[in-house]
């Protein structure tokens, strides 16, 4: 099962910054979140991940809680190429540790206005 | 470029007919898996491959089976699709072994079962 929760959907206007938070608050210690999009009738794409400490890369923004039962995702200038259904991911561990896999929640949709 | 490529893009099949969806990596990486995607849904693990390690997900039903010949290549075996089969497939890679890394997606298999 999903250890994640997120909004169903986020509208953001273009040009400004879109905050996309998701809750893990079952999350382990061990365990990554990561952050994916997907953009209709594509395969999901990589966007950033994170264990404690806040990350950042060319796409975008991780904001990771102290507890490490919530985060937010931040594209600081949203842009109309930036909808789709962005999901919140907890890596979870098979094999006693020695792989794992992406179990993926509902994800937000994010529609980014003109 | 390294890319995990799924073919054929579309696939469409008769009700009870065996049909092969294919997916390759030249990205080396020694884990692979398959996802099942419908409509306005998100991804869901069918099972992955750890080298040559099969590893299935409780719920994935008994139509589902899977091949990896060697560590390029994946198959997913659907033995008599159901019109509930009718779904994205989409095949994803990985590095495994210690440090957290980012998972590969292909674009993936759009099944029509008819």
């Amino acid at each position: 099962d999903a250890k994640t929760t997120q909004p169903p959907s986020m509208d953001c206007a273009e040009g400004r910054a879109a905050n996309l938070p998701c809750n893990h608050s079952t999350i382990s210690g061990n365990e990554y979140v990561y952050w994916y999009r997907q953009i209709h009738s594509q395969g999901p794409q990589y966007i950033i991940h994170g264990l404690k400490n806040n990350e950042t890369n060319e796409m975008a923004s991780l904001i990771i809680t102290e507890d490490r039962k919530s985060s937010t995702l931040i594209l600081p200038h949203a842009t109309l190429r930036d909808t789709a259904v962005y999901y919140c991911i907890v890596r979870v561990a098979t094999y006693g540790g020695a792989t794992n896999k992406l179990i993926f929640g509902t994800g937000t949709l994010l529609a980014v206005q003109p | 470029d390294a890319m995990v490529i799924q073919n054929p893009r579309y696939q469409v099949t008769q009700f009870g007919k065996p049909v092969t969806l294919s997916c390759s990596q030249t990205l080396n990486h020694n884990v692979m898996y398959w996802y099942q995607q419908k409509s306005s849904q998100a991804p869901k693990l069918l099972f992955h491959y750890y080298d040559k390690d099969f590893n299935n997900e409780a719920d994935t039903p008994d139509n589902f089976q899977s091949r990896r010949p060697n560590t390029s290549f994946c198959f997913l075996d659907i033995r008599s699709p159901g019109l509930g089969d009718a779904a994205m497939y989409l095949c994803a890679t990985s590095r495994e072994g210690g440090a957290a890394y980012g998972y590969t997606f292909g674009s993936g298999t759009r099944l029509t079962v008819v």
